[in-house]
């Protein structure tokens, strides 16, 4: 069946590192859903890339989608204590069936 | 509300014992999921609504679990005769309309500890 994996599973990184998180599905998606989750928190809802190769900016964070939309990848520029969470990616098959990643969980030293 | 409300927020009962979690979707969300997500683990999908009926039931761990939705509004998630595996939060998201192109509002989850 469809799988979307997520990597890598954790990243711990220095504040002001980048940080890069990598969605990858075995089908063809017709969209793709980028969420955070704060620790103890709910996933959030940050933005939506539906186009192939579309690239979306927001702030430090840079989302894309692969050309043959089958992967996708969120980097964040200069991270901040403020970006700590999981970021999980939701993607969309043709059948309209979404299937989330497991999730990369951030973490940082200040 | 403005957001998606979920009830009990934590919930601790005995194994074997039935369990009824509530969730309260965005007004005029027609789209409703529910989702487990077990200590360290990421959502795994159980059921979703559109208006009242559950086309897709299909991620349903066993029978002993069920769900429901009225008036196109609340839903209710129902697990009988619990066991220990079902320890995890609860998560019940809404959105507008079923589809991919629509983003979902998440509750803040239903804590279930069975003991």
């Amino acid at each position: 069946g469809q799988q979307v994996m997520q990597i890598p599973q954790y990243q711990h990184v220095q504040e002001g590192e980048d940080f890069t998180t990598y969605c990858n599905s075995s089908t063809t998606l017709s969209n793709i859903q980028w969420y955070k989750q704060r620790p103890g928190g709910h996933p959030v809802f940050l933005i939506q890339l539906v186009k192939s190769g579309e690239v979306k900016k927001q702030k430090r964070l840079t989302f894309q989608f692969g050309e043959a939309k089958k992967n996708s990848s969120l980097h964040i520029t200069a991270t901040q204590t403020t970006d700590v969470g999981t970021y999980v990616c939701a993607g969309y098959s043709s059948a309209s069936k979404i299937i989330f990643g497991s999730g990369t969980r951030l973490s940082i030293r200040p | 509300g403005a957001g998606v409300s979920q009830s009990p927020s934590n919930k601790v009962t005995e194994k074997g014992k039935d369990v009824e979690l509530r969730c309260d979707p965005i007004s005029g969300h027609t789209a409703l999921y529910w989702y487990r997500q077990r200590l360290g683990q990421g959502l795994e999908f159980l059921i979703y609504f559109q208006g009242n009926s559950a086309p897709d039931k299909s991620g349903l761990p066993s029978d002993r679990f069920s769900a429901e939705r009225t008036g196109e509004s609340v839903s209710t998630l129902t697990i009988q005769r619990t066991q220990q595996e079902d320890s995890a939060v609860y998560l019940c998201a809404s959105s507008l309309v079923r589809g991919g192109n629509q983003p979902q509002h998440f509750g803040d989850g239903t804590r279930l500890s069975i003991l």
